[in-house]
């Protein structure tokens, strides 16, 4: 699976857009690029996934370049509660291939 | 619709003692993977069971094992503990393999002492 690159740490305002960026320039026409987030002391919580297009759900949007390098988790109205690490994560999305490889994804802090 | 349930949520066992996790998916859900995270290591992936069959495995000794039964329902074995196996594990459900549309479950934390 191709490996990704996130910033440590992003600060957002509470009622702004949270734009949480995400670097998989080895990325593969087959793989799909993931979200997930981890509020503290729970388990991580699914977001979002896309191939190639932009993906929009009740919890965020999805938004891949079009050479697929990049991708930007968009959370439209940040609240106090989307306070949270963030993990992109890019897989193929095969039969027997269940494993998510998390890195150290970015550490969300909304402030009041 | 119900999530998945771990139990125990806390477990203390000490040293060379053996423990015994439990995960039930979420109803229709067929695969469940195990995640073992901790402070210096982050979220690592255990293993993956579909059908009663392990289908993945990450790279832990073989002290770590699981199994899963025919409801769906797995369960995690690790014998001979040791301090470090210290940590949150969590289970994780999807409907099959490959879907990475994984729900977690809220975790087991095992302290050994």
């Amino acid at each position: 699976d191709a490996k990704t690159t996130q910033p440590p740490s992003m600060d957002c305002a509470e009622g702004r857009a949270a734009n949480l960026p995400c670097n998989h320039s080895t990325i593969s026409g087959n793989e799909y690029v993931y979200w997930y987030r981890q509020i503290h002391s729970q388990g991580p919580q699914y977001i979002i996934h896309g191939l190639k297009n932009n993906e929009t759900n009740e919890m965020a949007s999805l938004i891949i370049t079009e050479d697929r390098k990049s991708s930007t988790l968009i959370l439209p109205h940040a609240t106090l509660r989307d306070t949270a690490v963030y993990y992109c994560i890019v897989r193929v999305r095969i039969q027997g291939a269940q494993k998510l490889v998390f890195g150290q994804g970015t550490r969300l802090t909304i402030n009041p | 619709k119900a999530g998945v349930t771990q139990t125990p949520r806390y477990l203390i066992k000490t040293r060379g003692q053996q423990v015994t996790l439990s995960c039930s998916p979420i109803s229709g859900h067929r695969s469940v993977s195990w995640y073992q995270q901790t402070p210096g290591q982050g979220l690592q992936f255990l293993f993956e069971y579909f059908s009663e069959t392990q289908r993945n495995k990450g790279n832990f000794p073989g002290r770590f094992s699981g199994r899963q039964f025919s409801n769906s329902r797995s369960e995690m074995n690790v014998s001979t503990l040791e301090l470090g196996d210290s940590a949150l594990y969590l289970c994780a459900s999807s409907l099959a393999p490959g879907r990475a549309e994984a729900f977690f479950g809220q975790g087991t934390r095992l302290t050994v002492v």
